[in-house]
Order: C-alpha cells, then sequence, then structure tokens
C-alpha cells in the first residue's frame, strides 16, 4: 500500500523565520511529487518535483526531491502570518486505472507575529 | 486559469434526501477527481474519471454515483447518506497527459456537506 509521511504534524514559529517540511514516502509506480497549501478549503499547487537533485523555487518557497532517499522538503524562508496554512505533500503514481493522489497527513504551520 | 468551481458551497441534507454536488473546469482537462476530506484529515481519492470514462473507484458505497456528462463537468450524485459522510467533498481537474506523464491536479474549493 502507498504511503506518504510527513512530520513535523505541526509547527508553530515567529514571523521572519525560516521553516523546513519533511515529506517521505513509499509508492510503486512513481510519477510525481506535489505540494499543496490548503488554508480554509481547496488546496492549492504549490510544486511538482519529478527529477532528483532540481530545486523548485517560487519566491520565498523553494522545494526539492531525493528519490534515492525517497523524500522532498519544503523550505519556507522569511515566513510571514499568511504562511499559516496546512500543507500537504502528495504523490503522484500510476495506478491500473489512472493517476492516483495519495496524501500526506499534512503539516500545520502557524506563523505568529 | 487554473479554476476549477463546485456547487454548492455548503449543503445540509437529511438520510432520506437525494442532492448531487456539481464541478465544473474550463481548462480542457481530460481527467476528473472526486475526494472526501474530513476534519483534520488530507483528502481521499474517491473516483476518477479519464476521457469522460470512470477508470478509478476506490470502494466507495453505491449510496456516492459520479457522473461525468461531459469533459467539463463531473457530478456526484448523493442518496440515503449517513450522518459519518459529512464532510468537505472536493473536485479536482487534471491535463491527464497520458502514457505514464505526470500530472498536475488542481482542486475546486469544495462543497461543505453536513448530514442530519
Amino acid at each position: 500500500e502507498d504511503k506518504v509521511v510527513q512530520s513535523p504534524l505541526s509547527l508553530v514559529v515567529h514571523e521572519g523565520d525560516t521553516v523546513t517540511l519533511n515529506c517521505s514516502y513509499e509508492v510503486t509506480n512513481f510519477r510525481s511529487l506535489l505540494w499543496y497549501k490548503q488554508e480554509k478549503k481547496a488546496p492549492t499547487f504549490l510544486f511538482m518535483l519529478t527529477s532528483s537533485g532540481i530545486e523548485k523555487k517560487s519566491g520565498r518557497l523553494s522545494s526539492i526531491l531525493d528519490k534515492k532517499e525517497l523524500f522532498s522538503i519544503l523550505n519556507i524562508t522569511a515566513t510571514q502570518t499568511g504562511d499559516s496554512a496546512i500543507y500537504l505533500c502528495a504523490v503522484d503514481s500510476l495506478t491500473g486505472g489512472g493517476n492516483k493522489l495519495t496524501f500526506g497527513t499534512g503539516t500545520q504551520l502557524k506563523v505568529e507575529l | 486559469d487554473t479554476e476549477v468551481t463546485q456547487t454548492p458551497k455548503h449543503l445540509v441534507m437529511g438520510m432520506t434526501n437525494k442532492k448531487s454536488l456539481k464541478c465544473e473546469q474550463h481548462m480542457g482537462h481530460r481527467a476528473m477527481y472526486w475526494y472526501k476530506q474530513k476534519a483534520k484529515k488530507p483528502p481521499e481519492l474517491m473516483f476518477v474519471y479519464s476521457y469522460e470514462k470512470l477508470s478509478i473507484n476506490e470502494s466507495v458505497p453505491s449510496r456516492f454515483s459520479p457522473e461525468c456528462p461531459n469533459s467539463s463537468l463531473l457530478n456526484l450524485h448523493l442518496h440515503a447518506l449517513q450522518p459519518e459522510d459529512s464532510a468537505l467533498y472536493l473536485c479536482a481537474s487534471s491535463q491527464d497527459a497520458g502514457q505514464g506523464r505526470p500530472d498536475t491536479q488542481y482542486f475546486g474549493p469544495g462543497t461543505r456537506l453536513t448530514v442530519l
């Protein structure tokens, strides 16, 4: 059975801090790893990673994938209160019926003033 | 434009009611998905449609019935639900590039369903 594990489960930091969120996985027929940010409703897409060692960057957020060790990290620098959310890691795998996302439990990030 | 829309935003229904959730996308995506998300849990896949054909059913009870009338629309018909079915129902879509190519799913805002 496919498995995605995120750590920490929750995190409280102060504005300006840098945070690192972790995601490890065990899946068959891996296609990609995706990071989403979920505030009150829909998960919002952040990154899709398919190749090891290539950093994806968007503003203060960056992410990298290690396909040998089966993990990914999401970094947020100079955190702001607007970064408070649940960050979901999901792995896209190819099944007999099509592609399937398996989500981790998420990391709840709270950024305080 | 990466917008997926869902209606209604909120739905309260009794256990004997029949209702439907709707999802729409105009990105030309050919794969559409239904997920169920309980409080403080990650989304769980229910159904996948690829090119308007049901390709994955994650052993969902028959009181949930999906329908894909065309490539832009996805419905979820609800009948005789139980209180434990109360959750946020999320729709997503993706390009479905096929041949095992990576594919990004974009989510709608969800329908918050309460079953009394």
